[in-house]
């Protein structure tokens, strides 16, 4: 199965701070995401990319940056931290769209 | 407006009742699929079901395209079953509902 694992697991931040999230995947897949899920809101995509050197905005990418500089990790960075960006965020691989597999989730806190 | 809605938003059974949650969508359905997600947990795919019903050991889903809706059914429900249940449907991503929190209790 494949292995996404993220890094911090839990993060609490300053407003205003830089705050980086990381995502690695041992399993040479193309393409990664980043969502972010909150009550009510299912999981919704952040950014994503198809492969290393790439990224794209999905639908809510205002305030988050991603980089993919090589084929297993992906980050998303937050340059000024806001309360409203307090989420649980969840990377996650896979060769097609359809075939997506999870990392355990980071728990960011912004206060 | 949102394009996935699950209902109900949470669900608590007593172990070995059944369970059923829907999924509709505002939009045209090409396909769709179940993920499960562990309390405090990451998400894995249970079910991609295209059309029709589907079934892996207790649980079914079936699909009907035209109607734009899904349901997910658990049957002789169990408390390792305990967590969330998220439909999606699949375009050129996937767009997921908001989920239907499931407890099962001894």
């Amino acid at each position: 199965e494949a292995a996404v694992t993220q890094s911090p697991r839990n993060k609490v931040a300053v407003t205003g701070g830089k705050v980086t999230l990381s995502c690695n995947q041992t399993n040479n897949h193309n393409n990664m995401y980043w969502y972010r899920q909150d009550t009510g809101h299912g999981l919704r995509l952040i950014h994503y990319s198809y492969g290393a050197g790439s990224t794209e905005k999905g639908d809510i990418p205002d305030g988050y940056k991603a980089s993919r500089p090589s084929q297993e990790n992906f980050s998303l960075i937050l340059e000024l931290a806001t309360p409203s960006q307090t989420s649980v965020y969840f990377c996650a691989s896979g060769e097609t769209v359809y075939e997506q597999y999870f990392g355990p989730g980071t728990r960011l806190t912004v206060l | 407006g949102q394009q996935v809605q699950q209902s109900p938003t949470s669900l608590v059974l007593q172990e070995g009742e059944n369970a059923e949650l829907q999924c509709n969508f505002s939009t045209s359905l090409n396909s769709m699929q179940w993920f499960y997600q562990r309390p405090g947990g990451s998400l894995i795919s249970v079910f991609y079901n295209p059309s029709g019903t589907k079934q892996s050991g207790r649980l079914t889903s079936t699909t009907v395209i035209k109607e734009r809706r899904s349901s997910l059914h658990i049957s002789s429900s169990q408390i390792t079953d305990s967590g969330t249940y998220l439909c999606a449907r699949r375009s050129w991503q996937l767009i997921f509902g908001s989920g239907t929190q499931l407890t099962v209790m001894p």
